[in-house]
């Protein structure tokens, strides 16, 4: 089975920096994804991570730990577009049958 | 252009009906997943497929089936015997081992 928690709601203000955790128990791991959603559409891709580390891309970075279950994604220079629900997602299983599993989501309110 | 089509956009079904949802991607990818989405919650796993012909019961699979015939297709039949249908579908699309692609959602709603 796999467990995935995150908080169910953060709030920040423009320009500042939030970091988003994401805890996870999987039996077979092989992957974390960061997906944004806004609300009434389907998510898109943010980042991944398959081994321990960050992981920057622009504004965003993601970081693993595996031997911890532990992620965060972390958002600097906040604008009010980035208010939105970013969901932690896991790979797990074995070869040939890996399903990817979606944590309940966060929902960050930017503020100006 | 790449990408994956979910049809139709919204739906309404009565009650005791099935109901067919409609998946298809051309990005090649051998993996497609359903997800149902409620109000406010994350995203919970349907069915999975990561071959044609074979397909995993996700975590919420009562009331729900799925065929795999072609790579491209992989489409979601919410029966009479899903006792609450009404939510967001969202059907995904991916490589073995990389992230998924989604499509635009559907949202179906019982009268």
């Amino acid at each position: 089975g796999q467990n995935i928690d995150q908080p169910t709601e953060m709030t920040a203000t423009e320009g500042a920096i939030v970091q988003i955790n994401c805890t996870y128990q999987t039996s077979g791991f092989n992957g974390l994804f960061w997906y944004q959603q806004h609300a009434g559409e389907a998510p898109t891709f943010l980042s991944y991570n398959v081994l321990d580390g960050l992981e920057e891309k622009g504004r965003f970075s993601s970081f693993l730990s595996r031997s911890k279950g532990y992620s965060y994604l972390l958002l600097k220079e906040l604008q009010m577009k980035d208010s939105a629900s970013y969901l932690c997602a896991v790979r797990d299983g074995h070869t040939g049958f890996q399903k990817l599993v979606f944590g309940t989501g966060t929902r960050l309110l930017v503020s100006p | 252009d790449g990408g994956i089509t979910q049809s139709p956009k919204y739906l309404f079904r009565k009650e005791g009906q099935n109901v067919t949802l409609s998946c298809e991607q051309n990005l090649n990818h051998d993996a497609m997943y359903w997800y149902r989405q409620d109000p406010g919650q994350g995203l919970r796993l349907i069915y999975y497929s990561q071959i044609v012909n074979d397909f995993q019961k996700g975590d919420i699979a009562e009331g729900y089936s799925v065929s795999r015939e072609k790579k491209e297709s992989f489409p979601l039949t919410v029966t009479s015997a899903q006792k609450n249908p009404t939510a967001f579908y969202l059907c995904a699309s991916s490589t073995v081992e990389g992230e998924a692609f989604f499509g635009q959602g559907t949202r179906l709603t019982v009268v």
